[in-house]
This record gives C-alpha cells, sequence and structure tokens, in this order.
C-alpha cells in the first residue's frame, strides 16, 4: 500500500496563475483532508470531504476549492494563486478504528507564490 | 470554542532524559479524542499516540505516554529516554467530529 500520495511535492507559480494538488489514498478511507502549514505554525484546515460527494469548508477555505472526484481521490484548486497561499500542503484521510479517528498524512507539497 | 495551546515554542532536554510536552484543550464535547503527532525535519507527520475521552487509562506507546488529566484539560506527552531522533517538531490535536484541531507545536530538541 502506498497510504496517501501527493502530486507534486514542490511548485512555484507567479501571482495569478491556477494549479491543482492531487492527493490520493489506496486506504479506503471515507474522510480525507487538506491543510496547509504556514513556517513555524501547526496545521490548518482548508477543506475536507467525509465521505464520497461531499465536501465542507475548514478554518481557512478562502482562495481554494476542492473536488473529491471519488473514494480514493481529493483535489485541491488555487484558482488564481496570491503570494499569502505559499505554504506546504498536506493532504491526509481518516480511518476510525475502535472509535479512534487516526489521520493519515501524504508526503506534503510545498508551494510557493511569487 | 474548541482550542489545543501548546505553551512550550521549544524545548532542550539532555539525551535519556525524560521529557515532558505540554498540551491543554478546551471543548464542550463530552467525547473527543487527543492526539499527538511527531513532525521531524524532513516534514512528515507520524502518528504517535492517541487517548479517548473516556477511557480510563493513559495510553502507552513504546517510549510514549500520555498523561491525560480530564479535570484539568491537559493531556501531556511524556517520552521517556529520550533518543537524538527523537528532536522533532511535535503537535497535539483534538478530535471534533470529522475535524482534527491542532496545537501551534513545541520544537524539541534533544542534546548529547
Amino acid at each position: 500500500n502506498a497510504g496517501v500520495t501527493q502530486t507534486p511535492k514542490f511548485q512555484v507559480l507567479k501571482t495569478g496563475q491556477s494549479m491543482t494538488l492531487q492527493c490520493a489514498q489506496d486506504m479506503n478511507h471515507n474522510s480525507m483532508y487538506w491543510y496547509r502549514q504556514d513556517p513555524g505554525m501547526g496545521l490548518r484546515l482548508i477543506y475536507y470531504s467525509a465521505s464520497e460527494g461531499t465536501t465542507d469548508k475548514g478554518e481557512v477555505p478562502n482562495g481554494y476549492n476542492v473536488s473529491r472526484l471519488n473514494k480514493r481521490e481529493f483535489s485541491l484548486r488555487l484558482e488564481s494563486a496570491a503570494p499569502s497561499q505559499t505554504s506546504v500542503y498536506f493532504c491526509a484521510s481518516k480511518q476510525i478504528v475502535a472509535g479512534v479517528g487516526e489521520q493519515f498524512f501524504g508526503p506534503g507539497t510545498r508551494l510557493t507564490v511569487l | 470554542a474548541q482550542k489545543i495551546t501548546q505553551t512550550q515554542p521549544g524545548m532542550f532536554v539532555q539525551e535519556k532524559e525524560a521529557v515532558t510536552l505540554d498540551c491543554t484543550y478546551d471543548t464542550s464535547d463530552p467525547s473527543y479524542g487527543l492526539f499527538w503527532y511527531k513532525q521531524p525535519s524532513s516534514g512528515e507527520m507520524i502518528f504517535l499516540i492517541y487517548q479517548g475521552s473516556y477511557d480510563q487509562q493513559n495510553a502507552t506507546e513504546g517510549r510514549y505516554s500520555l498523561n491525560f488529566q480530564k479535570a484539568r484539560k491537559s493531556a501531556n506527552l511524556v517520552i521517556s529516554a529520550s533518543q537524538l531522533g527523537d528532536s522533532a517538531m511535535y503537535f497535539c490535536a483534538m478530535d471534533s467530529n470529522y475535524q482534527l484541531i491542532w496545537g501551534a507545536g513545541t520544537k524539541l530538541i534533544i542534546k548529547p
């Protein structure tokens, strides 16, 4: 099992450009998440999908859109990138085992917006 | 509002000593879960330990244990016999419905 995979690993954009961050999980998890992590800070939730076909805003959704393409894939789109969106983006999926909602994380995408 | 507070931005600890990383939380939900994750300099997030709000005993996983004091709303991580490889950022998080609420993290540096 690959777990949670993200592409690309690194990306540099110019202000105003658009791009989509891809995330896939092969663990058959229902819930998936997108976070951003700014330097020296914890994670902040951008959007999440509790199950296939549903998406909900998290703490910092402005400037982003998401698509839960199927149970495996959850993409994050920046329509018009801004320097404030320079960050490391983590995708995660959630498994519930005996009541424990452990989240499994992808390796992250380091995005720089110039 | 639900919140996680980690009051130690950074800590230095001598190798082989035990270390306690503080975490306090605020929630009105009767049912919740508390997690600790480790983030080494390579950037990945590694799950360490979990404590459920109804668990009667403190969670343990190898050298990691969670000192859960429900009345004080604290969930401190204890690492016994610290190793150089324990140097990393450590995040406390609380499971709320479908979301994890994260603390700001503590940077732990183990000195040889």
